[in-house]
């Protein structure tokens, strides 16, 4: 089936240092990425939709600064977490699917802990 | 908006019996898809079952099996002959026609007692 990659599994960095996230499609082209931040024993929450060649669509509340994502190709998508804080802490996974209707597949995500 | 609900914050079921998830959902759009996904405790995220909101008949995929109700908005997941392995969370979503993005329930965490 259809895979994605994400890297790295887990971050540790100090405050106020930046930190990028990567999700690769390996056997699929993915126009479309999604990027879910999920905190300790809560639902995922959708941070924001990478679209290849274009800016990303952010949802309500994300700070499109702060949380940068670059979708350069059709298989990667990278997300950067700039100058990192404590609440930032959180589990981070991105996902994408292969054609329209299909379910979304889902990357292992980063678990990001800044210090 | 679309809206999904699960009630049940855990649930403890002994080995080899069945287990069913609750899951209502709210839209208004006429054409949806509902997805489960299972993940443990490792985090990633697992696809376990779909069903279309013009699908006929239930879902079913191996011990998997989707009890819709579209009437009463709901999207049950039934676990059949339990096992061990299927301690983990699980995850109700939904994602309308046309639209991109998934929206999550707050999740379920399942325990299967031996």
């Amino acid at each position: 089936g259809a895979v994605v990659s994400q890297h790295p599994s887990r971050v540790i960095c100090k405050s106020g240092t930046s930190v990028k996230i990567e999700c690769r499609s390996l056997d699929f082209q993915a126009t479309t990425m999604f990027w879910y931040r999920q905190f300790p024993k809560q639902s995922l929450m959708l941070m924001a939709t990478s679209n290849e060649g274009s800016k990303a669509t952010y949802e309500q509340g994300v700070e499109k600064d702060k949380f940068l994502i670059n979708h350069a190709s059709l298989t990667l998508s990278t997300l950067t977490v700039t100058s990192a804080h404590p609440e930032d802490s959180s589990f981070y996974i991105c996902s994408a699917r292969t054609v329209n209707n299909s379910p979304l597949h889902f990357g292992n995500g980063t678990r990001l802990t800044v210090t | 908006a679309q809206k999904i609900t699960q009630t049940q914050p855990g649930m403890f079921v002994q080995e080899k019996e069945a287990v069913t998830l609750d899951c209502t959902y709210d839209t208004s759009d006429p054409s949806y898809g509902l997805f489960w996904y299972k993940q443990p405790s490792s985090g990633e995220m697992i696809f376990l079952i779909y069903q279309g909101s013009y699908d006929q008949q239930n879902a079913t995929e191996g011990r998997y099996s989707l009890n819709f109700q579209k009437a009463r908005k709901s999207a049950n997941l039934v676990i059949s002959a339990s096992q061990l392995g299927d301690s983990a969370m699980y995850f109700c979503a939904i994602r309308i026609q046309g639209a991109q993005k998934l929206v999550f329930g707050q999740g379920t965490r399942l325990t299967i007692n031996p």
